[in-house]
């Protein structure tokens, strides 16, 4: 069965662009998770969604959004980029929520502003 | 303070040899999972190994084990028979929180370098 597919693979934009990044979790799965990788702060959770609704929200800035569609699909939104937000955004996608539930990561997207 | 802490940044080991792969975990909560994924050049996390705070026997998932010690929070990653294609970044992280909750967040270390050489 098909894994998390994230799109685009690569990305390269300027300084106070907008962009949009997309995530198809595996089929069945309902929950979607996004995560920030940058060499100095590593690995950061930066939203879940659930059924279309946001279940949990990291420590971003609002410039950072999200929203999850009835096919479960998931898109992520970065408004008025910064060179600071540079970084692998890697999708995450479960069967459901939970402590125990296994998360299914994508190769993700790696987001470069100029 | 940090939740998960993973010292070695790097870790060097010879094909046929076990390596250990150390990780600790701060957290107040009674019910909380311990995850460990893999992390090649190519970007994508490969889950390798869960632990629920409660799970009485240490997992083991084919050459990975991890070594559970909750009075210590521990959860080590033991590989055995380390292969060529072993070499990756590998990552500790936790959920916190009660079980079947929904939406806990992955918090995760900052990860360590594993170089396996022929």
């Amino acid at each position: 069965k098909a894994g998390v597919t994230q799109t685009p693979r690569y990305l390269i934009k300027t300084r106070g662009q907008q962009v949009t990044l997309s995530c198809s979790p595996i089929s069945g799965h309902r929950s979607v998770s996004w995560y920030q990788q940058t060499p100095g702060q590593g690995l950061q959770f930066l939203f879940e969604y659930f059924s279309e609704t946001q279940r949990n929200k990291g420590n971003f800035p609002g410039r950072f959004s999200g929203r999850q569609f009835s096919n479960s699909r998931s898109e992520m939104n970065v408004s008025t980029l910064e060179l600071g937000d540079s970084a692998l955004y890697l999708c995450a996608s479960s069967l459901r929520t939970g402590m125990n539930t296994e998360a299914f990561f994508g190769q993700g997207t790696r987001l470069t502003v100029v | 303070a940090q939740k998960i802490t993973q010292t070695q940044p790097g870790m060097f080991v010879q094909e046929k040899e076990a390596v250990t792969l150390d990780c600790t975990y701060d957290t107040s909560d009674q019910s909380y999972g311990l995850f460990w994924y893999k992390q090649p050049s190519s970007g994508e996390m490969i889950f390798l190994i869960y632990q629920g705070s409660y799970d009485e026997q240490n997992a083991t998932e084919g050459r990975y084990s991890l070594n559970f010690q909750k009075a210590r929070k521990s959860a080590n990653l033991v590989i055995s028979a380390s292969q060529l294609g072993d070499s990756a970044m590998y990552f500790c992280a936790m959920r916190e929180g009660l079980l079947n909750q929904a939406g806990t967040a992955l918090i995760f270390g900052k990860g360590t370098t594993l170089s396996v050489s022929s």
